[in-house]
């Protein structure tokens, strides 16, 4: 199972635009890169997943570079209610959850 | 749609007592997971389903029990409540397959908070 290190916490101000970067150094060859997001008191929920280069939703970007061993989730002018924690995961595309793993994930603060 | 839906939200329990922690979805999803959750901590996966009958242990699975009778419910069973599972439950579903050619996504209850005293 593929390892992810992420920054423990970052702090932003509203209207900038924040990368949180994810390091992956064995990901296999047939891995998905995908980022959830975790409010207080609820459970984690999609924002945004790639296999390669980049993806783009109305909620984020997803930066991934040629070899893979990265990525970097691109939330363009954050508000404070995108404060929450940031968990990066990389699985196989037909595993399902349950061979996914949960880090510590990055604790974002958006501030005034 | 309901989504994930978990009951109840707040449990106090006493060392040695026991609890199931309910779990049902509305989605068809072939696969349910249970997590739990340490404060500060990232998820951690207690038990997983890939489809009714059948059941598997994740990572942290010593003091649970879980049952699959039918595709949309998933109980995580407590059977001698201790202090280590004080913890926030989130109990999750997903499709088994790629949807569209994108790795399927979990999605997750909003948690039960346990403590055991």
């Amino acid at each position: 199972l593929a390892k992810t290190t992420q920054p423990i916490s970052m702090d932003s101000y509203e209207g900038q635009e924040v990368n949180i970067t994810c390091s992956h150094n064995n990901i296999a060859t047939n891995d998905y890169i995908t980022w959830y997001q975790q409010f207080p008191s609820q459970g984690p929920r999609f924002i945004i997943q790639g296999y390669k280069t980049k993806v783009t939703n109305e909620v984020a970007s997803l930066f991934i570079p040629a070899d893979r061993k990265s990525s970097t989730l691109s939330l363009p002018r954050v508000s404070l209610s995108d404060t929450a924690v940031y968990y990066c995961l990389v699985g196989g595309r037909n595993t399902g959850g349950f061979k996914t793993i949960f880090g510590a994930g990055t604790r974002l603060f958006v501030k005034a | 749609n309901a989504g994930v839906t978990q009951t109840p939200k707040f449990r106090i329990l006493k060392i040695g007592q026991s609890m199931t922690l309910q779990c049902t979805q509305d989605m068809n999803h072939n696969y349910m997971y249970w997590y739990r959750q340490d404060p500060g901590m990232g998820l951690k996966l207690i038990y997983y389903s890939v489809g009714a009958g059948i059941t598997d242990k994740g990572e942290v699975p010593n003091g649970y029990n879980v049952s699959r009778s039918t595709t949309e419910d998933f109980p995580l069973r407590l059977e001698l409540a201790a202090p280590s599972q004080t913890s926030v439950y989130f109990c999750a579903s997903s499709y088994s397959k790629s949807q569209g050619g994108v790795a399927s996504p979990l999605h997750f209850g909003n948690g039960t908070r346990l403590t055991v005293t």
